[in-house]
């Protein structure tokens, strides 16, 4: 059964146009990540949430923000998908401390047109 | 300088054969390390975390050189199913939550 769910699988927007990632996880863990990964790059953190401690990496784009409304939930929003947003977003979990493994979700792939 | 180094390939290797791959780090503090297994287009998935005592899981084995600060990832009688991108990732507490990935190393394992 899948674990950590993101929709949608693929996602195509217009420049400029807001758009919503999805993810779901089923674990009950107390942290949710998000990545971006481009092309033969390595994952990248965007941010994290400790259950509803939101903790942004120092150099991601104001044009992304986070939501997670409850523990299974979390939201990543690109306000303005510029053409180098266009990525794989990877929504991961852990139980608790850094230390302990991440399971990642499928990722979304995003197309900027 | 890049905080995780790995050699990016391919490595190109026929079936039964032993391969082996180095990622370096360049933060002394880094406490914790993984290798994760990523399929073309698909999400990373751990493979192993690796302990300062060296871990085996089947025909895989993992080694942690602190003092050189490398990780290295020995895969024996690669199977075609091998064939992946092997990413090295390590955290630094200091860092938060952030793990650090490497850029992976590919791997091509032919019949």
């Amino acid at each position: 059964d899948a674990m950590v769910i993101q929709n949608p699988r693929y996602q195509v927007t217009q420049f400029g146009k807001p758009v919503t990632l999805s993810c779901s996880q089923t674990l009950n863990h107390n942290v949710m990540y998000w990545y971006q990964q481009k092309s033969s790059q390595a994952p990248k953190l965007l941010f994290h949430y400790y259950d509803k401690d939101f903790n942004n990496e120092a150099d991601t784009p104001d044009n992304f923000q986070s939501r997670r409304p409850n523990t299974s939930f979390c939201f990543l929003d690109i306000r303005s998908p510029g053409l180098g947003d266009a990525a794989m977003y990877l929504c991961a979990t852990s139980r608790s401390s850094v230390e302990e493994t991440q399971y990642f979700g499928p990722g979304t792939r995003l197309l900027v047109l | 300088r890049k905080e995780v180094e790995q050699d990016p390939g391919p490595f190109n290797v026929p079936e039964g054969a032993t391969v082996a791959f180095n990622c370096t780090y360049s933060n002394s503090a880094s406490q914790s390390f993984f290798w994760y297994r990523q399929d073309c287009r698909k999400e990373p998935k751990l493979l192993m975390s690796v302990y300062s005592s060296g871990n085996e899981d089947g025909r895989f084995t993992a080694q942690l050189n602190r003092a050189s600060q490398y990780i290295s990832l020995l895969i024996r009688d690669s199977k075609l199913s091998d064939s992946a991108t092997y990413l090295c990732v390590v955290n630094t507490a200091n860092s938060g939550y952030a793990l650090n990935f490497g850029k992976g190393t590919s791997l091509l394992v032919t019949p």
